[in-house]
């Protein structure tokens, strides 16, 4: 099976601008999670997608957006973008939502640079 | 809400020596925890996990991790490092019901050879 995959795979933009990242889950996986990775915090939960509905969202400015299409490809938008922005955004995927224990297999991160 | 702590950022060992890199949680309800590992420019890799049963969890690459409930803590242990588990290693946690995983911010273990 192909693993998560995430386009695309580096990124620079500017201030202000807007920027759509894209995920496309393990084939039969219905959860797709968004991740924020910055050296300073960690990771941070963005959201959980699960049948094209968001299940949970991060503490995050409303810029960071995100959606679910029928076939569990996600995409995430940020508008508006600043420099704290800049990060390796990660997708992770699970073949259920409901079943906590499932551990979620990850893609290889968009790296968002902000000038 | 829950909450995992990862309290060493770095964690340096000999080749060859046993390994613990620590995390302690807060749940509500009962936890699921996980261990994810991530090697230099790479999406995090599932490690191992613990759900129910024994405390005791054996993992990938020799891995194992320690659930104790009263000291609500998660460690993962290696009998012996290897160079090439130099890695960035992080703790999660997931409380019951509808909630998200969360992640600690992470140890960098370093193994000399």
């Amino acid at each position: 099976k192909a693993g998560v995959t995430q386009t695309p795979r580096y990124l620079i933009k500017t201030r202000g601008q807007q920027v759509t990242l894209s995920c496309s889950p393990i084939s039969g996986h219905r959860s797709v999670s968004w991740y924020q990775q910055t050296p300073g915090q960690g990771l941070q939960f963005l959201f959980e997608y699960f049948s094209e509905t968001q299940r949970n969202k991060g503490n995050f400015p409303g810029r960071f957006s995100g959606r679910q299409f029928s076939n569990s490809r996600s995409e995430m938008n940020v508008s508006t973008l600043e420099l704290g922005d800049s990060a390796l955004y990660l997708c992770a995927s699970s073949p259920l939502a409901g079943s906590w224990g499932n551990e979620q297999f990850f893609g290889p991160g968009t790296r968002l640079t902000v000038l | 809400a829950q909450s995992v702590a990862q309290p060493e950022d770095q964690v340096n060992v000999a080749e060859g020596n046993p390994l613990t890199v620590k995390c302690t949680y807060s749940v509500s309800g009962n936890p699921y925890l996980f261990w994810y590992v991530q090697y230099p420019n790479r999406g995090l890799q599932f490690l191992l996990k613990y759900i129910t049963g024994d405390n005791l969890v054996k993992g990938s690459y020799g891995f194992e991790a320690e659930f104790n409930k009263s000291q609500t803590s998660f460690h993962l242990k290696k009998p012996s490092a290897l160079v090439s588990d130099s890695a960035l290693y992080f703790c999660a946690v997931r409380d019951e019901g509808n909630t998200p995983l969360v992640f600690g911010k992470g140890t960098r273990l370093s193994v000399i050879a």
